[in-house]
């Protein structure tokens, strides 16, 4: 079965400590990895799409990196305005069903 | 500005009824789809529909009907059928459906049940 895994559920850090997150995934085929910012009570904000084992998108203290099995957001000297849940999706190769496979999401909290 | 407009922020259903979710972009994206979020849950598809008077239905789109007469507007219906309708429903839009096409969203309409 197609699966997508974020971890942790949560993760408190202190301003300025470095730290990543994890999305690992199984299916069949990878059409694209997608990661997301979401506030509460707003809609996802798009970060970054990743396509092949090795590639690698940075945003400020923000960098995404992609492997066969997970890819990894790394985030640097975290702020306070850093605080957010960042999703995960994947998109399978499948040519006529255009669905992203979403994961639960990690709820970053960052102290100042 | 170009986005994606939601409407109504707050929406209550009452036991029996129908509510209808607006959905308006004005990016000019061909792709629309309709999402239910619940909370540590990944988003769950209801609909999409790649062009106009077009949609297919996504993994839980038992309870809910859209309609695609523009392409700028795909508006979703909450049925009474739908028996667990609470939920943050989030619209989207890509350019195509493509896989190296991104998905934006709007700002989400949060229905509760009365």
């Amino acid at each position: 079965e197609d699966q997508v895994t974020q971890s942790p559920e949560a993760l408190r850090l202190q301003e300025g400590e470095s730290s990543s997150l994890n999305c690992s995934y199984t299916v069949s085929g990878l059409r694209g990895l997608f990661w997301y910012r979401q506030d509460p009570g707003k809609g996802p904000e798009f970060l970054f799409t990743l396509y092949s084992a090795g590639e690698e998108k940075e945003k400020e203290r923000l960098k995404a990196t992609l492997t066969k099995k997970e890819s990894f957001l790394h985030i640097t000297a975290p702020k306070p305005e850093d605080s957010a849940t960042y999703l995960c999706a994947v998109r399978r190769h499948m040519d006529s069903n255009y669905q992203l496979i979403w994961g639960a999401g990690t709820k970053l909290i960052i102290k100042p | 500005d170009g986005g994606i407009t939601q409407s109504p922020k707050y929406l209550f259903r009452k036991e029996g009824q129908n509510v209808t979710l607006s959905c308006e972009q004005n990016l000019n994206h061909d792709a629309m789809y309709w999402y239910r979020q619940d909370p540590g849950q990944g988003l769950r598809l209801i609909y999409y529909s790649q062009i106009v008077n077009d949609f297919q239905k996504g993994d839980i789109a038992e309870g809910y009907s859209v309609s695609r007469e523009k392409k700028e507007s795909f508006p979703l219906t909450v049925t009474s059928a739908q028996k667990n309708p609470t939920a943050f429903y989030l619209c989207a839009s890509s350019i195509g459906t493509s896989g190296k096409n991104s998905q934006y969203f709007g700002a989400g309409t949060r229905l509760s049940v009365l």
